[in-house]
């Protein structure tokens, strides 16, 4: 299995700009995550999804911040507008189930808003 | 979900074992242990989970005290690789929404050559 996969792996932006970012979960994965990763707050949750369908969405910023789940083997995190402190690493990550032990992470979009 | 306390950084040497640390005094009776790491540039991993039992698999083993309230991950013969922040977590494996991984801001440990 190719693991979690993100695009971009890098995206650079202007203040304004509407970001897409892009995630395939592992076949057979029923719930998947997006995290955001900065230095000043460390890795933070902010959206889960189980089924296809979202669980809890209390992490997620702002509205600009919103996330999709169209399929099981797809989900965008996008954000409109973006924002220079919007920049960061954002993970996808997912996992068998909700309760599973162990969540494969994706590889990471780093995000450059100037 | 029961708060941890990692030391915020560690040396080790390459081909030592690598013991590392983690408090987690106000543990409740279903929570679980697990610990997962960071190479730079990269994703979380997962490495290991424990409940009160050692436990121990590929990567690393897991020691947890019988009073459950610290636990140490051992990296038997570490190496350059190794090199990463290294996350405790304490949680539920509930599907609850609220019981979801908390990242601290973990242990960074450098394996020396």
């Amino acid at each position: 299995d190719a693991g979690v996969i993100q695009s971009p792996r890098h995206e650079v932006t202007e203040m304004g700009q509407e970001v897409t970012l892009r995630c395939k979960p592992i076949s057979g994965h029923n719930s998947l995550f997006w995290y955001r990763q900065t230095m000043m707050r460390g890795l933070e949750l902010l959206i889960y999804f189980n089924n296809n369908v979202p669980i809890d969405d209390s992490g997620m910023p702002e509205d600009r911040f919103s996330a999709k789940m169209p399929n099981a083997s797809f989900s965008t995190l996008k954000i409109q507008p973006s924002e220079p402190r919007d920049s960061a690493v954002y993970f996808c990550a997912s996992s068998l189930a909700l309760g599973s032990y162990e969540q494969y992470f994706g590889p990471g979009t780093r995000l450059t808003v100037t | 979900d029961a708060k941890t306390t990692q030391p915020p950084s560690m040396d080790c040497a390459e081909g030592r074992a690598a013991n590392l640390p983690c408090n987690h005094s106000t543990i409740s009776g279903n929570e679980y242990v697990y610990w997962y790491r960071q190479i730079h540039s990269q994703g979380p991993q997962y490495i290991i989970h424990g409940l009160k039992n050692n436990e121990t698999n590929e990567m690393a083993s897991l020691i947890i005290t019988e009073d459950r309230k610290s636990s140490t991950l051992i990296l038997p013969h570490a190496t350059l690789r190794d090199t990463a922040v290294y996350y405790c977590i304490v949680r539920v494996p509930s599907s609850g929404s609220a019981r979801q991984l908390t990242f601290g801001s973990g242990t960074q440990l450098t394996v020396l050559p």
